[in-house]
């Protein structure tokens, strides 16, 4: 089974900065299938980056994903109150599909 | 609108069962493979289970193989979790999820809590 690990565990930033989040996998992941999702407290998950760097439907272009083998990288070019959340990457391997433990992004 | 809407949980004691549904609308069900995720309180994602389109093709977490099993009822746009031996660490909120063509999950249902405890 493929572990995803992301750090930092917190990010305490402001509104306007920039947030990079990382994801490291125990082995190499296909980029085609490592996901990002964000999700609010109370909230479902949402989809925000397939395929490692395309953004899904709705997605403000501030959201940006990047990454091949073993590290990936979500970026937020300039942070909104909305984007204040907690984040997590996801991977599709061997029939399996596992989550990193989250990065929650919180107000500084 | 493309939603899924989940329903079945609720308090049950350790070693028993319930039965999870969610409720497809907005696209053709029968087209798309599906999946449950499910969050324990203040925890991170884990994902459950997967069904192809068809229901020929079924994959569980080491977590709840043998224990669960998921099915789906194309003609009524539903999707099924029967979970049975229930522990305590099964307690979270169950999410529907749609299989997005490179394995995301593009839609989520709202989920639905399921409280094991005696």
């Amino acid at each position: 089974e493929i572990v995803l690990t992301q750090s930092p565990g917190t990010l305490s930033l402001s509104p306007g900065e920039r947030a990079t989040l990382s994801c490291r996998a125990s082995q190499s992941v296909s980029s085609s299938y490592l996901a990002w999702y964000q999700q609010k407290p109370g909230q479902a998950p949402r989809l925000l980056i397939y395929g490692a760097s395309s953004r899904a439907t709705g997605i403000p272009d501030r959201f940006s994903g990047s990454g091949s083998g073993t590290d990936f990288t979500l970026t937020i070019s300039r942070l909104e109150p909305e984007d204040f959340a907690v984040y997590y990457c996801q991977q599709y391997g061997s029939s399996l599909r596992t989550f990193g433990q989250g990065t929650k992004v919180e107000i500084k | 609108e493309v939603q899924l809407v989940e329903s079945g949980g609720g308090l049950v004691q350790p070693g028993g069962s319930l039965r999870l549904s969610c409720a497809a609308s907005g696209f053709t069900f029968s087209s798309y493979e599906m999946n449950w995720v499910r969050q324990a309180p203040g925890k991170g994602l884990e994902w459950v289970s997967y069904i192809s389109s068809s229901g020929s093709t079924i994959y569980y977490a080491d977590s709840v193989k043998g224990r669960f099993t998921i099915s789906r009822d194309n003609a009524k746009n539903s999707l099924y979790l029967q979970m049975n031996s229930l522990r305590a660490e099964d307690t979270a909120v169950y999410y529907c999820a749609r299989d997005h063509l490179l394995r995301a999950f593009d839609i989520w249902g709202q989920g639905t809590m399921v409280t094991v405890s005696s």
